[in-house]
């Protein structure tokens, strides 16, 4: 069956570095979302994308972030200047063109020092 | 956006079948009710969703209100693995989702 992955799945940065997190969505889905979990809170939406373009996005999504689908099959999320605050779960999603149905990766482990 | 109520945490026993309600009284007519579970240490995963009649797949059951300012997830037959966070989530299809906290799913052995 396919899925959606995440890499890597756990990533550790000083603060103040850039850093890349990098997903694979479903090939044939069209509709491209990241999300994040701090430890022992609510998922938070980030920031949807679809044709090449940023549909919408959260206020936590600030000048910070940046998404971009470089080649096609990659989907990632910038942070240029990580901040303590930033440490979380981020997991990437995608879905059908018309379909009900998010298909989330198993996420990628951030941590700021 | 459309607000969801539901309880902070249930318990079941393995093999009974669990009913977890949903109260959305300001649901608007193009919404559509999904839910989503979180198993511990995963990212969330897609269960179910229905607009107006009750819904069935492999996973679980739909029990949508007639005035549809209430739903039920239905799991026919709680095993240890269904134990989760399970998010009751109104919106359109290309929507964002916006989780809440959802009810933690207890399975008794």
């Amino acid at each position: 069956e396919p899925e959606v992955t995440q890499t890597p799945s756990h990533q550790v940065t000083q603060m103040g570095q850039e850093v890349i997190l990098r997903c694979v969505p479903i090939s044939n889905h069209l509709y491209f979302y990241w999300y994040r979990q701090i430890l022992g809170q609510k998922v938070e939406f980030l920031v949807s994308f679809y044709n090449n373009e940023i549909s919408e996005k959260s206020e936590i999504f600030d000048d910070q972030f940046s998404v971009e689908r470089p080649d096609g099959s990659n989907f990632t999320l910038k942070i240029r200047s990580t901040k303590l605050e930033d440490s979380a779960m981020y997991f990437c999603a995608s879905k059908l063109a018309g379909g009900y149905e998010q298909f989330f990766g198993p996420g990628t482990r951030l941590t700021v020092l | 956006d459309a607000k969801t109520t539901q309880p902070n945490s249930m318990e079941s026993n393995e093999e009974e079948p669990v009913h977890l309600p949903c109260n959305h009284s300001t649901i608007s007519g193009t919404d559509y009710i999904h839910w989503y579970r979180q198993l511990p240490s995963q990212g969330p995963e897609y269960v179910i969703h229905g607009l107006t009649s009750n819904v069935n797949n492999r996973m679980a059951s739909l029990a949508i209100a007639e005035d549809r300012k209430s739903s039920t997830l239905i799991l026919h037959r709680a095993t240890l693995r269904d134990a989760a966070v399970y998010y009751c989530i109104l919106g359109t299809s290309g929507d964002k989702i916006i989780f809440g906290k959802g009810t933690r799913l207890h399975i008794l052995p």
